[in-house]
This record gives structure tokens, C-alpha cells and sequence, in this order.
């Protein structure tokens, strides 16, 4: 069965840095791509970016409100996925799901419980 | 970008009812679809993929359908455990992008 397990949340000042990384279990991580989506507190969810597997050399996809400060890698010898965010404003304070995407692109369950991430000025 | 926009935003409804929610792509995205139901403070669970393929483990009474812009999720007969709020998605091209959720609240 499919395994997120999300890590590295945290408090962090405006301007600051914070790593976020995924443990994944129960799927062969290097055949899919993985996404990153956020959820603000009270808010809907918002599709952060994806990563693509070996086969399609990692390349990566970005909404445009992280691109240039956020970077999406993977690590398949851990089965891990990180999230690099850099630049770090009080609207980049969310709830942070790692996802595991299917070879039609949707979404597998379950998703991760997902890190809160909190950005103070 | 294409936008998705749900409606209704809110809808209050009773056990046995059924319920429908839309969801319009601002351009077209074949079947490409997906609705997700989430519950407070929980992780949001994948519903239907493909806008009718209902994933595995998910429950007959909940359906979907449409293609092109205009899609819908049913809930035949709503039960306790489906009050929730649900999101639409579409995977057609970067970026993805949900749609605003439809909150289900007990009449």
C-alpha cells in the first residue's frame, strides 16, 4: 500500500529557507512522477509542481506563484522527495501534501498527513 | 491557465438525499478530471479519476461525469460519513490547477 510520511515543517521568518521531504513506501518510487500541493489554512488546494521520474530525466513543472523560489527533487535510491523553498513569504503558510502520481496522471491514495509549514514576519 | 470553478460553493443537505456538484473547465479538458473529498483536518482522499472511474475502495453511490468543460459528482444517497468538502482537479496541462471546493453541511 501506498506510504507518504511528509517531514520538516516548521516555523520560519519571511525571507527564511525550509527543506521539506516525503519518505515514500509501498510503490516502485522510481516508476512516478510526484506532485507537490499546499493547502492555507482555511483555504483550497493548490498544485505546487511535479517531478518526473528517471525515464523523463527528472524534469520538473512549476505554478507560477513558487517558480524561482521553490525546488522540487527526488532522491529514488531513498525514495524520497524534497521540496526546497527558499524565499519564504507569510502566504507560503500551508499545509504541504507530497503526491504520488499515476502513469495517466491523476492522483493515487492516500495522500501524505501532510507538513504545516508557518511563515511569521 | 485553465480555471475551474465549482458551484455550488456551500450546499446544505440531509441523509438519503441526492446531491450534485458541478465543476466547469475554462477550456476544454477531454476527461481529465478528478474529484477528491476531504474531511477537517485531514489529508484529501481521491475519489474519481478519468471523470467517472471511481478509484478503488470508493463507495457506488458516489459518480461522476462529463467531458470537454462541464463535469459533475453525484452522491446517489448521502450518507453521515460524506459530509466533506469536495474539490475538482483537472490534469489536462501545466499547471494543474482544483477547483474552489463545495462544502457538503448537514441539513
Amino acid at each position: 500500500e501506498v506510504q507518504l510520511v511528509e517531514s520538516g515543517g516548521g516555523l520560519v521568518q519571511t525571507g527564511g529557507s525550509l527543506r521539506l521531504s516525503c519518505a515514500a513506501s509501498g510503490f516502485t518510487f522510481s516508476d512516478h512522477n510526484m506532485d507537490w500541493v499546499r493547502q492555507a489554512p482555511g483555504k483550497g488546494l493548490e498544485w505546487l509542481g511535479r517531478i518526473r521520474e528517471r525515464a523523463n530525466s527528472y524534469t520538473t513543472e512549476y505554478a507560477a506563484s513558487v517558480r524561482g523560489r521553490f525546488t522540487i527533487s527526488r532522491d529514488d535510491s531513498q525514495s524520497s522527495l524534497y521540496l526546497q523553498m527558499n524565499g519564504l513569504k507569510t502566504e507560503d503558510t500551508a499545509v504541504y501534501y507530497c503526491v504520488v502520481v499515476a502513469g495517466s496522471g491523476y492522483y493515487l491514495d492516500p495522500w501524505g498527513q501532510g507538513a504545516l509549514v508557518t511563515v511569521s514576519s | 491557465d485553465i480555471q475551474m470553478t465549482q458551484s455550488p460553493s456551500s450546499l446544505s443537505a440531509s441523509v438519503g438525499d441526492r446531491v450534485t456538484i458541478t465543476c466547469r473547465a475554462s477550456e476544454g479538458i477531454n476527461n481529465r478530471l478528478a474529484w477528491f473529498q476531504q474531511k477537517p483536518g485531514k489529508a484529501p482522499k481521491s475519489l474519481i479519476y478519468a471523470a467517472s472511474t471511481l478509484q478503488s475502495g470508493v463507495p457506488s453511490r458516489f459518480s461522476g461525469s462529463g467531458s470537454g468543460t462541464d463535469f459533475t459528482l453525484t452522491i446517489s444517497s448521502l450518507q453521515p460519513e460524506d459530509f466533506a468538502t469536495y474539490y475538482c482537479q483537472h490534469y489536462q496541462i501545466y499547471p494543474l490547477s482544483f477547483g474552489g471546493g463545495t462544502k457538503v453541511e448537514i441539513q
